[in-house]
């Protein structure tokens, strides 16, 4: 069975500061697929980063970079110098194997971050 | 803006009715994917639709049922409502190459169709 675990519920920081969102998975598979997905107050879903199991070159995007290790099945996101419009909850995904269950996302349970001016 | 729409964008029905959600899926893409998102909780996967056929579904009961059309665009319908159902509806759109194999492309969602039951 495939899981995603965020262990952080919420993460509140002061305008400027970096914060580190971490994401730990388990799949079977050799052949996955990782996400991040960031929910503003909208509720629309907006997808970041798509990471394949094969590739474990870190990435850097602006102001987020993601940390993939797969010995330790964690897919960890770093925002540096947070600004008020980074207020989310932010999730981590995985896919699923092909079969029964179609190509569906497993998500994990979200970090709410809350940005203070 | 990912080019998935949803509608309604609010919705309010009572135990035991029957509702339909609508999502119109981004030019190009064959693939929708139906996500029940309780409050303070990650989405859950419904099903999903590719080509118009069933392409997997999650852990949910037959009164949720679903329609992919010619255009690829879809419908989520859920009779007998429960109080439980009250949640964020979401639907995403991607492309897919065949049924059941993985695929590597993304998915883009819509904004969402929040559903309460009184």
């Amino acid at each position: 069975a495939q899981k995603v675990t965020q262990a952080q519920t919420e993460i509140s920081v002061v305008e400027k500061e970096d914060v580190t969102l971490d994401c730990v998975y388990e799949t079977r598979d050799t052949t996955y697929y990782l996400f991040w997905y960031k929910q503003p107050p909208s509720g629309e879903l907006v997808f970041l980063i798509r990471r394949n199991s094969f590739d474990e070159q870190n990435e850097i995007s602006g102001r987020y970079s993601w940390n993939f290790q797969k010995s330790t099945s964690s897919f960890n996101f770093t925002i540096t110098a947070s600004q008020v419009v980074d207020s989310a909850v932010y999730f981590c995904a995985l896919t699923a194997p092909p079969g029964a269950a179609g190509n569906k996302l497993t998500f994990g349970g979200g970090t709410r971050v809350l940005v203070k001016p | 803006e990912t080019g998935v729409t949803q509608s309604p964008t609010h919705l309010i029905k009572t135990r035991g009715q029957q509702v339909t959600l609508r999502c119109s899926s981004q030019s190009g893409h064959n693939t929708v994917s139906w996500y029940q998102q309780a409050l303070g909780q990650g989405p859950q996967f419904i099903f999903q639709y590719y080509r118009e056929e069933e392409n997997g579904r999650g852990n949910f009961p037959p009164r949720f049922s679903g329609l992919q059309f010619p255009n690829y665009s879809s419908e989520l319908n859920v009779n007998a409502l429960e109080l439980d159902d009250s949640a964020l509806y979401l639907c995403a759109s991607s492309s897919n190459r065949r049924r059941f194999t993985p695929s590597t492309d993304t998915q883009y969602f819509g904004p969402g169709t929040r559903l309460t039951v009184l």
